[in-house]
């Protein structure tokens, strides 16, 4: 019920490319889903968020398009570019748990020149 | 500028020895969470504070302490009894107990010697 599964594991997208990184969930009273970007060494760093009462959110680059009835939400990373080269975290949380998120396992993105 | 500051970088533990890790923030936030990394894994809460002076256990709270006695501070202690403490250590925080963006330090690596 807690879980947030994320896919893929890795990821290898050419320089240009889309880069697409899924997520799915179970619990139906999660109320918010930030994607964190991490490059290593560092702490995850916000990228992105999410509510349930939007279906798309678009910043720069990076979309974040989510299917209620789904429980799925993906992010789109148009245009990757080598920078954007490093290991993303989708999660989730529910308001009446303290603000704890529940992160997916990870996607490891390399953008390719 | 405001953030998160986690000391020390890097921490080597002997066996039988009880190490602390710092977390400090300027952000003014009320609560503030500590994150487990293993390699190719997402994070897992470990404790968390909505308000000084009170905490929850998360997920795998076994073999860590934690103390909310100011609002700027979070420390950690990982005793003895955690029989696996390597790994990355991070602490986050959030504006309120809800679902709120959380804001990472660039975490502590612990090992043992």
């Amino acid at each position: 019920q807690q879980q947030v599964k994320q896919s893929p594991q890795s990821l290898i997208v050419q320089k240009g490319g889309i880069s697409i990184i899924n997520c799915a969930y179970e619990n139906t009273a999660f109320d918010y889903f930030p994607w964190y970007q991490q490059f290593p060494g560092k702490g995850p760093a916000l990228l992105i968020a999410i509510r349930p009462d939007v279906s798309e959110k678009k910043e720069g680059r990076f979309t974040i398009s989510f299917n209620k009835s789904a429980k799925q939400f993906s992010l789109h990373i148009m245009d990757s570019q080598p920078g954007d080269s490093a290991t993303y975290f989708c999660a989730a949380s529910e308001g009446g748990q303290g603000g704890k998120l529940i992160f997916g396992q990870g996607t490891e993105l390399s953008v390719k020149p | 500028d405001g953030g998160i500051t986690q000391s020390p970088k890097y921490l080597f533990r002997k066996e039988g020895q009880n190490v602390t890790l710092s977390c400090e923030q300027n952000l003014n936030h009320d609560a503030m969470y500590w994150y487990r990394q293993d390699p190719g894994q997402g994070l897992r809460l470990i404790y968390y504070s909505q308000i000084v002076n009170d905490f929850q256990k998360g997920d795998i709270a076994e073999g860590y302490s934690v103390s909310r006695e100011k609002k700027e501070s979070f420390p950690l202690t990982v005793t003895s009894a955690q029989k696996n403490p390597t790994a990355f250590y991070l602490c986050a925080s959030s504006q309120s107990r809800v679902s709120q963006p959380q804001h990472f330090g660039d975490g502590t690596r612990l090992s043992i010697l």
